[in-house]
């Protein structure tokens, strides 16, 4: 079935230091690839996506990279800073639902 | 003020009990998802709606009913037959078939008394 596979679960960073969480997915007619943050006891917050026609893009300190052959997809984030310290997810669109990845716990230290 | 309205933000049930999660949006948006968060875990999938009076199956919806009566309210019930209710479920609503991006709101915690 769809699914999508998300590492490391886990990251810890030094403040000013750049972060990368991976995705991999199996559907291969998915065309679209938000990525979400998640503070502690809050909703997810959409921060950036990319669709299928595009192999990257950026927005200030955060870029995504799709890599549709090999069905990944990727969140950079440079310059990190503690209010970057979160939840991150991916997922991918399927049939009108979005399927999410098992999160990434971002830790920057000061 | 526009966006996703979820209340309770607590809410506690007791045994054999059944309790309504509401979810309000003043977005315009046509479709509307609930989701169950587990310690740790990533988002699932229980029921959704694309139009009004229509709602599908997620992938955990066992224990659970919904309701689409209006365009802005997407109510969840999570029924005694739900064993292990205690989670965090979201609310999402998405503008339309055709934009694929979906907003989520803050979030109601259950717990089991």
């Amino acid at each position: 079935g769809e699914n999508v596979e998300q590492h490391p679960s886990t990251l810890s960073v030094q403040e000013g230091d750049s972060a990368v969480i991976k995705c991999t997915y199996s559907d291969s007619a998915s065309n679209y690839f938000p990525w979400y943050k998640q503070e502690l006891g809050k909703g997810p917050q959409l921060i950036i996506d990319i669709r299928s026609n595009v192999g990257e893009k950026k927005d200030q300190r955060i870029a995504v990279t799709l890599n549709k052959t090999a069905k990944h997809f990727s969140l950079h984030i440079t310059e990190t800073q503690p209010e970057d310290s979160a939840v991150y997810f991916c997922s991918m669109d399927s049939s009108y639902k979005l399927i999410f990845g098992s999160g990434t716990r971002l830790l920057v230290r000061p | 003020d526009g966006g996703i309205t979820q209340s309770p933000k607590y809410l506690f049930r007791k045994e054999g009990q059944n309790v309504t999660l509401s979810c309000e949006q003043n977005l315009n948006h046509d479709a509307m998802y609930w989701y169950r968060q587990d310690p740790g875990q990533g988002l699932r999938l229980i029921y959704y709606s694309q139009i009004v009076n229509d709602f599908q199956k997620g992938d955990i919806a066992e224990g659970y009913s919904v309701s689409r009566e209006k365009k802005e309210s997407f109510p969840l019930t999570v029924t005694s037959a739900q064993k292990n209710p205690t989670a965090f479920y979201l609310c999402a609503s998405r503008p339309n078939l055709a934009k694929n991006i979906q907003y989520f709101g803050a979030g109601t915690r259950l717990s089991v008394l």
